[in-house]
């Protein structure tokens, strides 16, 4: 019934390894979304994606690549992990037209 | 650049006092605004969300109002309680399906 699902949970993984965090959503909205949340807990938009337009913020390392199988999906792939990738990462979703958003639980990735 | 901002950083109020929650920016041309409620290390609940041509929603004990001329939000907690405490964030967004702009949060703790 999770309206919103990421996995893993927790990731912990050495510097220079890939990783992917995958997101899925129930909910039958038609935007998703990827936002860091840093050690001092200040929320941040990395990516807007629906099947027709991804936005990237500028300022998001080209390391971070979203990929979408579908409509429901929106993973979220990381090259060559740094230590300052260490964050908890949110996936969330949203209706066009109506704006209110709806989060995943996060996904807490520990680069060591 | 919209830019979010929430005062005070942290609150401690004993039980059972009303409270208020600020949040301001600073680019009025906001489609709408939302406020979250996030536990330790939990994701993020919506709470409230408040379109641009609306005033004020209403939620059980809370209440956001919008004033969107001034670049402000309040969220008010009517007689507080202990699983009150959490950390409330305020959010915009410049259209529906964009990416939100996030406050650094409230910290609230309600004392039993």
């Amino acid at each position: 019934d999770t309206a919103v699902s990421q996995t893993p949970k927790y990731l912990v993984t050495q510097m220079g390894n890939d990783k992917s965090i995958k997101c899925e959503q129930n909910l039958g909205h038609d935007t998703m979304y990827w936002y860091k949340q840093d050690s001092k807990k200040f929320l941040k938009i990395m990516f807007s994606y629906n099947n027709k337009e991804l936005i990237i913020n500028e300022t998001v390392p080209n390391r971070f690549s979203p990929k979408s199988p579908d409509k429901a999906h929106l993973n979220l792939h990381i090259n060559s992990l740094e230590l300052g990738d260490s964050a908890v990462y949110f996936c969330a979703s949203s209706r066009k037209g109506y704006g209110g958003y709806t989060f995943g639980s996060g996904t807490r990735l520990t680069v060591v | 650049k919209q830019e979010v901002t929430q005062i005070p950083a942290a609150l401690s109020v004993p039980e059972g006092e009303n409270l208020v929650l600020n949040c301001s920016f600073t680019d009025s041309a906001i489609y709408n605004l939302q406020w979250f409620r996030q536990d330790p290390g939990k994701g993020l609940t919506s709470l409230l969300l408040i379109q641009s041509s609306q005033r004020e929603q209403t939620s059980g004990r809370l209440n956001a109002s919008l004033d969107k001329s001034s670049g402000r939000s309040t969220l008010y907690i009517a007689a507080s309680q202990p699983g009150d405490s959490a950390t409330y964030l305020c959010a915009v967004s410049p259209n529906a399906g964009n990416m939100l702009t996030f406050g650094g949060g409230t910290r609230l703790m309600v004392k039993p």
